[in-house]
């Protein structure tokens, strides 16, 4: 079975500082990871996914085969960065994606 | 990036009554596209794969005969809430891939409301 879990449901930081969400992921074979967002009143989009490799936004996220982790990381949030954030499996290849409980990160002025 | 529209946006219904929902790729065909619900607060849950040409592929404890699957052409597929009650009031969404890419191109949701 394949399982993704964000522990933070809630995420709040101040512009210009640093922000991690974090997310740990269980698969018995080799997944592909992606990160979605969904900022306010619009649909769920694409960030970035793991096997791209690049930044996107400020935005990164390493795979950690060894801790099954994919956080995404920003050194510096900005305001227009607030929105929902989702991380998502997708293991095969019939292209199904498992979700996390998603992260809502709010930066502050 | 490709687009996918849901319509309608919204709907509300009587107790007893189905409800259709349309899902279209507007400038790519997909063979496969995904129904997901979103319960309020809570994350995306995978109802089932809608197959062009064949049976829809369901997820565990998804009631196929609750939740029709049609997907007659390559560029849209429809979710038909049967028999509609107020538990299924919900937030649906579809998405569908492009190209045999891995990345999802998301419809922009459907509120479902049940009265």
């Amino acid at each position: 079975a394949q399982r993704v879990t964000q522990p933070e449901k809630l995420l709040s930081v101040f512009k210009g500082a640093p922000v991690e969400l974090k997310c740990n992921y269980s698969y018995s074979g080799s997944p592909e990871l992606f990160w979605y967002v969904q900022y306010s009143r619009q649909r769920l989009q694409l960030l970035l996914r793991h096997i791209s490799r690049e930044s996107i936004k400020g935005f990164t996220a390493d795979l950690n085969k060894g801790e099954t982790s994919f956080h995404l990381k920003k050194p510096f949030a900005q305001e227009e960065d607030s929105a929902m954030y989702y991380c998502a499996l997708q293991g095969g290849s019939n292209y199904k994606l498992t979700f996390g409980k998603g992260t809502l990160l709010t930066v502050n002025p | 990036g490709a687009v996918v529209s849901q319509h309608p946006s919204w709907v509300i219904c009587k107790s007893g009554t189905s409800v259709k929902i349309e899902c279209r790729s507007l400038d790519f065909q997909a063979t496969t596209m995904f129904w997901y619900r979103q319960f309020p607060k809570q994350s995306l849950m995978l109802m089932a794969t809608s197959n062009e040409g064949s049976k829809a592929t369901y997820e565990q404890g998804v009631e196929k005969d609750k939740f029709l699957i049609n997907h007659a052409s390559l560029t849209l597929s429809t979710l038909t809430v049967t028999s509609a009650h107020p538990e299924d009031s919900s937030f649906y969404i579809c998405s569908a891939h492009r190209n045999m890419n891995t990345e999802a191109f998301f419809g922009q949701g459907t509120r479902l409301t049940v009265v």
